[in-house]
């Protein structure tokens, strides 16, 4: 069975562009999680959906924002790039949102502003 | 919010041998903790996770403790092999924050044939 998968793995933006990352969960799992991940850090919660609703966002400004489609699948929306924005953007999917589910992780699109 | 802690954040050991990696929260209500291992390059797996309720997890060579009242989890791994060399990190989730993860800062195992 396939995995998370991420696309594009890799992208290079100038600052104040725009930037659109799509996932496809794993089939049958409802929720999609998105998080930042900083060089040498742990990874960053930023939002998660489930039935298409965003269940939760984290700390993260208005520039970000996401959405998530009928077939569970998500895109997550950078608007006006800035030199931080610079890292591994990850999705990962669960059956559903409850705390206790286990998430599983794509291998992430590495995002370079210049 | 929850605040995790790992420690150390480099750790190298002879192949083998045992590797102990040790995290903290501060959040009562954390209920879910996973493990994750991450190669260079790629996501992180799932490796091994506790819930509340359980004090001990085993799976082959890599075990998880849980101690609620100190607020701790450990994550073991017996006999390492040259693979098991990866960044390690810690998460606590916790039903106030829905299925939000709260990651440690990860550490980095080396183990030397």
């Amino acid at each position: 069975d396939a995995g998370v998968t991420q696309s594009p793995t890799h992208l290079i933006k100038t600052r104040g562009q725009h930037v659109t990352l799509r996932c496809s969960p794993i089939s049958g799992h409802k929720s999609v999680s998105w998080y930042q991940q900083v060089l040498g850090q742990g990874p960053q919660f930023i939002f998660q959906y489930y039935e298409k609703e965003e269940r939760g966002r984290g700390n993260f400004p208005d520039r970000f924002s996401a959405r998530q489609f009928p077939n569970y699948s998500s895109e997550l929306n950078v608007n006006a790039l800035l030199l931080g924005d610079s890292a591994l953007y990850l999705c990962a999917s669960s059956l559903d949102p409850w705390p206790d589910q286990p998430q599983h992780f794509g291998d992430g699109t590495r995002l370079s502003i210049l | 919010g929850e605040n995790v802690e790992q420690h150390p954040s480099t750790l190298s050991v002879q192949e083998g041998d045992s590797a102990v990696i040790k995290c903290t929260y501060s959040d009562s209500a954390s209920n879910y903790f996973p493990w994750y291992k991450q190669e260079l390059g790629k996501g992180p797996q799932l490796i091994i996770d506790i819930r509340s309720n359980v004090g001990e997890k085993k799976d082959q060579r890599i075990a998880v403790t849980l101690n609620k009242t100190a607020k701790h989890f450990s994550l073991h791994i017996t006999e390492t092999q040259p693979e098991d060399s990866a960044v390690y990190f810690c998460a606590a989730s916790h039903s106030n924050t829905g299925n939000q993860f709260y990651f440690g800062t990860g550490t980095s195992l080396t183990v030397i044939p």
